[in-house]
């Protein structure tokens, strides 16, 4: 079984630019969320996709947006980008609405993202 | 509005120390409660999971509890490892959380444990 895949694993960009990282969700699993975390913080909820519709929103900018296509894999997109978002953007998948769903979510290693 | 506190920040101790970490949230209205290690740099690794209904998990050395009336749970190491260094995160999902994947979490707990 394979777990949750995230590409770049690191890449650097300038203020201004954009980027789009990719996640491919864990087998049998459906839905997938991303987190933004900075150095010495946890984790923040960034947003959720399922059935590739956007499926709750956490405190971020419209210019962090996302897609999910049939196969359940992700991209987050994030524009015109700020140092603030220098940090690491985690990807996380969940089997949602199948037999035994516990709410239980499985995260890949990250993509770090540095602006300068 | 749902906070999660974790004390605390750092803790250093000896190889084979038995040690508890401790998670609190400020509203019990919760779906479940998971705990994760981080190495540093990488992703979350899941430790324990514990669901709403239930009052604790174990898991090898590890043993998470939760007693969501008080708004607290706290994760338990016996015998600790140096390969046990990393940071501990604990993390609620919120009543009707369960279908949005959100996740709320403390800043962690950064544990060394001196060989």
């Amino acid at each position: 079984e394979t777990g949750v895949t995230q590409s770049p694993t690191h890449l650097i960009k300038t203020r201004g630019q954009q980027v789009t990282l990719r996640c491919s969700s864990q087998s049998g699993h459906n839905t997938v969320s991303w987190y933004q975390q900075a150095l010495g913080q946890g984790p923040q909820f960034i947003f959720q996709y399922y059935r590739e519709e956007e499926n709750g929103r956490g405190n971020f900018p419209p210019r962090f947006s996302g897609l999910q296509f049939p196969n359940y894999s992700s991209e987050l997109n994030v524009n015109a980008l700020e140092l603030d978002d220098s940090a690491l953007y985690l990807c996380a998948s969940s089997p949602t609405g199948t037999s035994g769903y516990t709410g239980e979510l499985f995260f890949g290693e990250g993509s770090r993202l540095t602006v300068l | 509005k749902q906070e999660v506190t974790q004390i605390p920040a750092a803790l250093s101790v000896p190889e084979g120390e038995n040690l508890v970490l401790n998670c609190s949230f400020t509203d019990s209205a919760i779906y479940n409660l998971q705990w994760f290690r981080q190495d540093p740099g990488k992703g979350l690794t899941s430790l324990l999971l514990i669901q709403s209904s239930q009052r604790e998990q174990t898991s090898g050395r590890l043993n998470a509890s939760l007693d969501k009336s008080s708004g607290r749970s706290t994760l338990y190491i016996a015998a600790s490892q140096p390969g046990d260094s990393a940071t501990y995160l604990c993390a609620v999902m919120p009543m009707g959380g369960g279908s949005q994947g959100n996740l709320i979490f403390g800043k962690g707990t950064k544990l060394s444990v001196k060989p």
